[in-house]
């Protein structure tokens, strides 16, 4: 079975401060990992995913996740928050090579950037 | 930029009574999801379809539910006779195989009375 841990409800951080959502993944073989965001009452929007290659990925509006195979983390990052930032964001993995094709997503974080 | 659409974007309906929710994924993708997100949970997957048939299925993709392709465009979730725990916001999502990104849609949200 493959799953997603993010271990916080809620992120809460400044504007213009960098921000880190975190996520750990369980799966066997070499995993996918995606980062979804969602703002209210809208669908997941796609940020950025890692597939192979170099461990740190680039995204959309400026986020960024490091792939850390040792410690089984996909953490999403950004250097500077800005209020419009604050929105849902969803881990999750997929793992091929174990016969999963679908995705599994984490329960979510939200992200509070104040002004 | 080509995007996954769902229609209708709400639906309010009895408990018991069948609903179809509507999907057009990107045009030249292979892979079709239904997800659903019941409110504050996480995202739940309930079925993948690929060459006409269901590739995988979740435990909560009982015998209430179905999908089907009708036509070269459309892909649509049935269900038969819902219930209140069927309330939910339903997403469709593609993808065109391999390492592809799946692309969600805006979602169904669906109210069981």
């Amino acid at each position: 079975a493959q799953s997603v841990a993010q271990p916080e409800d809620q992120v809460n951080v400044a504007e213009g401060n960098p921000l880190t959502v975190k996520c750990t993944y369980s799966v066997s073989g070499n995993p996918y990992l995606f980062w979804y965001v969602q703002y209210p009452n809208r669908g997941l929007q796609f940020l950025l995913k890692y597939i192979t290659g170099d461990n740190l990925v680039k995204g959309s509006y400026g986020f960024e996740a490091e792939f850390n195979k040792s410690q089984t983390s996909f953490h999403l990052k950004k250097p500077s928050a800005l209020v419009s930032d604050s929105a849902l964001y969803f881990c999750a993995v997929r793992a091929p090579e174990a016969g999963y094709s679908t995705l599994t997503f984490g329960k979510g974080t939200m992200l509070l950037v104040s002004p | 930029e080509p995007e996954v659409t769902q229609t209708p974007s709400h639906q309010v309906t009895q408990m018991g009574q069948e609903v179809i929710l509507r999907c057009v994924p990107i045009s030249n993708h292979l892979y079709f999801y239904w997800y659903r997100q019941i409110l504050g949970q996480k995202v739940e997957f309930l079925v993948s379809f690929y060459n006409n048939e269901i590739s995988e299925k979740s435990e909560i993709f009982d015998d209430q539910f179905s999908v089907e392709r009708p036509d070269g465009s459309n892909f649509t979730l049935k269900i038969r006779s819902t219930k209140l725990e069927d309330s939910a916001m339903y997403f469709c999502a593609s993808h065109g195989g391999g390492a592809e990104t799946q692309y969600f849609g805006p979602g169904t949200r669906l109210l069981v009375l």
